[in-house]
């Protein structure tokens, strides 16, 4: 149990809508990152929010977009939804950049676009 | 070529054995994290090491800057740790992630 809760466990949409990921920290945590997976591959970074700025960025287009709040909450917004965007989202907070913190992550959304 | 190389895949082994997990990296860091990766998708954090070497409980990770590797071990392995183990070195404000190494463990 790492703290990170991820709304919604699942979900399923249709070529050209939006959705939006939640994610919630562990209290006290100022960083957020937001990854992508597809199934049967690694992880892919997205982007980081340190104290509600963007900090670092991955090779996603600019449809992808995200907001981190000051009540250790955060979202992840993707636009115009593609088949390839289906994939599990994951988000993982920290005390900090993760290059100097230890990475708590959520379980996921699993995303499937039809 | 992929920054971050694991090796090997896949592994089996039986119950007890000594386990080595490699992973190589052609970028410039200043950390690297190994995480564990159980079906489902639940990833946890084993280590985070910019040095040296970190031991927790079977589990040991060693890190060489200057050769750009880092392995991951597992002593008296057990079933409960067949999981796909991943590491993500941190490099310019982002995590790069392996593919993972997929263990099986066998009583």
């Amino acid at each position: 149990e790492t703290g990170v809760t991820q709304s919604p466990t699942h979900l399923i949409k249709t070529r050209g809508q939006q959705v939006t990921l939640r994610c919630s920290s562990q209290s006290g945590h100022n960083t957020v990152s937001w990854y992508q997976q597809a199934l049967g591959q690694g992880p892919q970074f997205i982007f980081q929010y340190y104290r509600e700025e963007e900090n670092g960025r991955g090779n996603f287009p600019p449809r992808f977009s995200g907001l981190q709040f000051p009540n250790y909450s955060s979202e992840l917004n993707v636009n115009a939804l593609e088949l390839d965007d289906s994939a599990l989202y994951l988000c993982a907070s920290s005390r900090g950049l993760a290059g100097g913190n230890t990475q708590y992550f959520g379980p996921g959304t699993r995303l499937t676009v039809l | 070529k992929n920054e971050v190389e694991q090796s090997p895949q896949n592994l089996t082994a039986q119950e007890g054995e000594f386990i080595t997990i490699n992973c190589s990296y052609s970028v410039g860091i200043s950390a690297l994290h190994w995480l564990q990766q159980h079906p489902g998708g639940g990833i946890v954090s084993l280590f985070m090491l910019s040095s040296g070497k970190k031991k927790h409980g079977r589990l040991i990770a060693t890190i060489n800057i200057q050769e750009k590797h880092s392995s991951l071990h597992i002593t008296a392995s057990h079933p409960r740790d067949s999981a796909v183990y991943i590491c993500a070195p941190y490099n310019t404000d982002k995590l790069i992630f392996g593919t993972g190494t997929r263990l099986q463990v066998f009583p």
